[in-house]
């Protein structure tokens, strides 16, 4: 079955760190771009970050940079998202999400299949 | 990074078609044919239904069409069905590497 699955969320103090993990099955994940993206209460999706398929070539949106690690272990089939000083402005749900490829390494720049999401709160 | 606009709802009935449209600038929907559009049911996960402007997704109705002139793009559901209900969100690439969402329409059928 090709899914994504995203776990680790929960209810975290702010200042605290958390690690986001995004399991895949059914495809080969090693061929594939991936991102992280996230959708606060009521709101948009905002891109969070992007990982090469080799896992070498980051990106981060503005809001992510500095705070936000993201990476992958492809005998895993798994990507992560470390996120370090949680602040109340990140409560989010969380979703992971694949990116196509006609020749591995190049952009398609869409994104065809995600996760269901993993819900973060940032609270005291 | 400001967000791409959408009217925050729209609706029409069943069987009409509807035009959802999403604005940005030239350094995102004008400068590059990388707009895709997503249908998310509430608390369910976001579907493509549109990438590239124009095609679509294996699986998605030919119902779900994109369009874009200038710095606005738009998606256009013809015959529309109940399970249409939904949000509906225009992202775009903004270089370099990075991408932009719109704000969000809720279609009501």
């Amino acid at each position: 079955q090709v899914q994504l699955v995203e776990t680790g969320g929960g209810v975290v103090q702010p200042g605290r760190s958390l690690k986001l993990s995004c399991a895949a099955s059914g495809f080969t994940f090693r061929n594939h771009a991936m991102h992280w993206f996230r959708q606060a209460p009521g709101k948009g999706l905002e891109w969070v970050a992007t990982i090469s398929s080799d896992g070498t070539t980051n990106y981060y949106a503005d809001t992510a940079r500095g705070r936000f690690t993201i990476s992958r272990d492809n005998s895993k089939g798994t990507m992560y998202l470390h996120v370090n000083s949680l602040r109340p402005d990140d409560t989010a749900v969380y979703f992971c999400a694949r990116e196509p490829y006609l020749v591995i390494g190049v952009a398609t720049f869409y994104f065809d299949l995600w996760g269901q999401g993993t819900l973060v709160t940032v609270s005291s | 990074q400001s967000a791409l606009t959408q009217p925050a709802s729209v609706s029409g009935s069943p069987g009409q078609a509807i035009t959802i449209s999403c604005t940005g600038t030239s350094s995102d929907i004008g400068g590059y044919n990388r707009v895709s559009w997503f249908q998310q049911h509430p608390g369910k996960a976001p579907k493509l239904v549109i990438y590239e402007v124009n095609y679509r997704p294996s699986g998605v109705p030919d119902r779900f069409s994109g369009s874009k002139s200038g710095n606005t793009a738009s998606l256009t559901i013809s015959g529309l069905q109940a399970e249409d209900e939904a949000d509906y969100f225009c992202c775009s690439y903004r270089g370099p590497s990075s991408y932009v969402f719109g704000t969000g329409t809720w279609v009501t059928v």
